[in-house]
């Protein structure tokens, strides 16, 4: 059984467009978070949330959008896709503050 | 919140020697964590040890802290070829947290 997944596992979209990330954790923990990593292997936390409520919201353009519609899934809303956009990003959940567990990662590409 | 700093950026061994990479961070912790990120994939938590350890053993992962240096180490014994992958530490303080991955030591284990 797959503790923490996320799809797509891979997106290639145009520039301009709309797109969504879900993830989804069966795990039972609190919080969940998303990570931006970029070409550069650098891995940047991007949102929190605890119980369905914001609790971290790094500098993100508000392009970005997370939405927690229950404990288990974090889904990440992404309007108007730019090219720096492109990276793979990371869903992971904890018992807060605790171990963190990762899902696989969505590779964005846009084009 | 607070980010580790590995050390060294790359590490290159030959299977079955041992490695052994380091992690600095600045201010007191309540633990610190190690992850694993294999090429292409999500972080895998390793080890957890609080501040009140200072040695802790996972099969052929050792982790020391020593909290008045400040810093934290993993030793990889026996390596194998499967253990070529991305190293974080990521320090744990109170309060508001926030998970802070640095920029990893990157290991190659060579068949």
């Amino acid at each position: 059984d797959t503790a923490v997944s996320q799809t797509p596992k891979y997106l290639v979209t145009q520039m301009g467009n709309d797109k969504s990330i879900k993830c989804e954790q069966n795990l039972g923990h609190d919080t969940m978070y998303w990570y931006k990593q970029d070409s550069k292997k650098f891995l940047k936390i991007m949102f929190s949330y605890n119980n369905k409520e914001l609790i971290i919201n790094e500098t993100v353009p508000n392009r970005f959008s997370p939405k927690s519609p229950d404990k288990a899934h974090l889904n990440l809303h992404i309007n108007s896709l730019e090219l720096g956009d492109s990276a793979v990003y990371f869903c992971a959940s904890s018992q807060d503050p605790g171990t963190q567990y990762f899902g696989p990662g969505t590779r964005l590409l846009v084009l | 919140s607070q980010q580790g700093e590995e050390d060294p950026q790359a590490l290159s061994i030959q299977e079955g020697e041992n490695a052994t990479m380091n992690c600095s961070y600045k201010t007191s912790i309540n633990n610190l964590q190690w992850y694993r990120q294999n090429s292409g994939r999500g972080l895998v938590h390793l080890i957890l040890i609080r501040s009140n350890e200072r040695e802790k053993h996972s099969g052929r992962l050792r982790v020391t802290l020593d909290t008045s240096k400040k810093s934290s180490s993993l030793l990889i014994t026996a390596s194998r070829a499967a253990d070529t992958a991305s190293y974080f530490c990521v320090p744990a303080s109170g309060g508001s947290y926030i998970p802070t991955f640095g920029r990893g030591t990157s290991l190659i284990v060579h068949p």
